[in-house]
């Protein structure tokens, strides 16, 4: 199976700020990486699709990039309403895998 | 709008079974996968496996094989997920969600309580 590892797993940050989540995985996944947002006590909700595709809807601060191994989410500006755990998740290579999550705090 | 609603929470002792279903709407439900993913306690998400909603051939990630079965009523626009003989550590919140690569809509969880 394929490890996702996230980094950090708690990130603080003031709004403004420029905020970068890494998201490793243990092979080369060809860029099938998605990311998603969970706030607390509802279901997660798609943001970026295939490393760097913005799902329909999700504001422009947010973008991805990456590839083989190696993947980013960056948050251009945060803002409050990005208080969320952030969940990367690879679909190159049965049985797909979640990272474990990186919790964004407000400082 | 694409919408998936999903069942309300259940309360089960060890050893029974629990039924979840997942009602889509806003799209043409054989157009795509059904996925399953569970959420235990403050813990992250674990993705259980998909069923195709056009064939109805499931696919369970290997901690889901035996006790876990995803059907379709695919008239009603509905997938089902069954657990039997459930266990303590079964206690989860299960999301249903869209998706051909990856999941894109999803449901909004059903909490299972697994207690005696």
């Amino acid at each position: 199976d394929i490890q996702m590892t996230q980094s950090p797993s708690v990130l603080s940050a003031s709004v403004g700020d420029r905020v970068t989540l890494n998201c490793k995985a243990s092979q080369n996944i060809n860029k099938y990486l998605n990311w998603y947002q969970q706030k607390l006590g509802e279901a997660p909700k798609l943001l970026i699709y295939n490393t760097n595709n913005l799902q329909t809807g999700i504001p422009s601060r947010f973008s991805g990039s990456g590839s083989g191994t190696d993947y980013t989410l960056t948050i251009s500006s945060l803002q409050p309403e990005d208080v969320a755990t952030y969940f990367c998740f690879q679909h190159n290579s049965w049985p797909w895998t979640f990272g474990g999550g990186t919790k964004l705090e407000l400082k | 709008q694409i919408q998936l609603v999903q069942s309300g929470p259940e309360l089960k002792k060890p050893g029974e079974s629990v039924k979840i279903s997942c009602k889509a709407s806003g799209y043409t439900f054989t157009d795509y996968a059904m996925h399953w993913v569970k959420q235990a306690p403050g813990k992250g998400l674990k993705w259980m496996g998909w069923i195709n909603t056009y064939t109805g051939k499931p696919t369970y990630a290997d901690d889901f094989k035996g006790r876990f079965v995803f059907s379709l009523e695919a008239s009603a626009s509905t997938a089902n997920l069954q657990i039997s003989n459930l266990k303590n550590e079964d206690t989860a919140t299960y999301f249903c969600a869209r998706g051909d690569g990856g999941p894109d809509y999803w449901g909004q969880g059903v909490m299972v309580t697994v207690s005696s």
